[in-house]
């Protein structure tokens, strides 16, 4: 069964500063790699996605996310983070119907 | 827009007490998926439907059921709620499975469920 790590719960940073939030997966033939971002009291919502392609995937809102497979990694970054960037993020890997996802990473922006 | 649906966003019950939460998609999507997530915690799913299909997880207690009537509505019934079911209930659809795995989910707003 895969499953998924984001080892780091809490990531706080300042304004403009760069971020990266890491993931790991358990290996497998192939994979669905997803990022979903929590806002307080909302639903999850999709941030960017691999499924196949090219290994940097971009979202309209400046995180990318590289699929590395020899390292088992979808980590996702931003190079200047906003205050509205704080959020919970969540990193997910399809296993046949359904989605695995990782204990989460909230990222706290501050001014 | 198109978009998934939950009703009520905000429910409060009583120990005990039978409770519905809604969801309804204008998506038309296959799969409908029902997950609970507790404070600070990974979304945990329950069940879902793969249209008339219904897949339960091995670990959802029987207290949890849910019915799809149609392709646009899933419901989500707890017979007797307790204590620890006091989470936020969120409601996601795909469009599909492709060669094996699941599409992008689409979840809607939640319902916070308090249990008193």
């Amino acid at each position: 069964a895969q499953s998924v790590t984001q080892l780091d719960s809490q990531v706080p940073v300042f304004e403009e500063a760069p971020v990266e939030l890491r993931c790991n997966y358990s290996s497998s033939v192939s994979v669905y790699l997803f990022w979903y971002v929590q806002y307080p009291n909302q639903g999850l919502q999709l941030l960017l996605k691999y499924l196949s392609g090219s290994t940097l995937v971009e979202s309209i809102n400046g995180f990318e996310a590289e699929f590395n497979k020899s390292q088992t990694s979808f980590h996702l970054r931003k190079p200047s983070v906003h205050i509205s960037d704080t959020a919970e993020y969540f990193c997910a890997v399809s296993e046949t119907d359904k989605l695995i996802f990782g204990t989460g990473t909230r990222l706290q922006v501050f001014p | 827009d198109a978009m998934v649906i939950q009703n009520p966003r905000y429910q409060v019950t009583q120990f005990g007490k039978p409770v519905t939460l809604s969801c309804s998609q204008t998506l038309n999507h296959n799969v409908m998926y029902w997950y609970q997530q507790k404070s600070s915690q990974a979304p945990k799913l329950l069940f879902h439907y793969y249209d008339k299909d219904f897949n339960n997880e091995a670990d959802t207690p029987d207290n949890f059921q849910s019915r799809r009537p149609n392709t646009s509505f899933c419901f989500l019934d707890i017979r007797s709620p307790g204590l620890g079911d006091a989470a936020m209930y969120l409601c996601a659809t795909s469009r599909d499975v492709l060669a094996g795995h699941t599409d992008t989910q689409y979840f809607g707003p939640g319902t916070r469920l308090t249990v008193l």
